[in-house]
């Protein structure tokens, strides 16, 4: 089965760039999205389609691609940004879709 | 506002079914499909199937295969989850998803707890 990999902590001080990598064990040709979810709430969409970012999103939020790997971008991390991040995919040979096991990010 | 207003908390025994809604206000439910996503508690999410609710088509993860029914009322706008066969594991928040570009999920609602115990 499809599987994506995300580490499962990163820290970063306030004003830094955050990086939280999404790495596929495929090449399913198939677009990456971005989630943020912070506790006790429901998960909100960061990116879509590996790069595009929904109305409402602040612009320090971006995604990248690389090969196989994929990676949200947090420019000028806040104190506010702190949650946990999820990638996601699907596999549209077998219509499934998969999530990575999320990243916490902390804000010293 | 585009919004999805899920059940309350429930209870089960292990064994029970439980039968969980999500009704769609601000657009029309049968023009986005709908998934269902579920999150253990401190673990991360993980997908459950998706209904398109103009023609009721479904698909399960196979991890739930057999044990899982989506369903919808299109004139009263509700997506439901039907879960059978209920463990402890299945304790969980459930969430239901409303489908946005791409395969993306882009408006979630709240979220329901599903817990189960003896």
């Amino acid at each position: 089965s499809y599987e994506l990999t995300q580490p499962p902590s990163v820290s970063v001080s306030p004003g830094q760039t955050a990086r939280i990598t999404c790495s596929a064990d495929a090449l399913p040709n198939q677009y990456t999205y971005w989630y943020q979810q912070k506790p006790g709430q429901a998960p909100i969409l960061l990116i879509y389609k590996d790069t595009e970012r929904p109305s409402g999103i602040p612009e320090r939020f971006s995604g990248s691609t690389s090969g196989t790997t994929v990676t949200l971008i947090i420019s000028g991390v806040q104190a506010e940004d702190e949650a946990d991040y999820y990638c996601q995919s699907a596999d549209n040979n077998i219509s499934s879709w998969v999530f990575g096991g999320g990243t916490k990010l902390t804000v010293l | 506002q585009v919004q999805l207003v899920q059940s309350g908390a429930e209870v089960k025994k292990p064994g029970a079914s439980v039968k969980v809604s999500c009704k769609a206000s601000g657009y029309d439910l049968t023009d986005s499909a709908m998934h269902w996503v579920r999150q253990a508690p401190g673990q991360g999410l993980e997908w459950m199937g998706w209904m398109n609710p103009h023609n009721g088509n479904t698909k399960y993860s196979q991890k739930f295969q057999g044990r899982v029914t989506l369903t919808r009322d299109t004139s009263a706008s509700i997506a439901y989850l039907e879960l059978s066969s209920l463990k402890s594991e299945d304790t969980a928040v459930y969430f239901c998803a409303k489908d946005g570009p791409g395969t993306s999920l882009e408006l979630w609602g709240r979220g329901t707890l599903v817990t189960v115990s003896s």
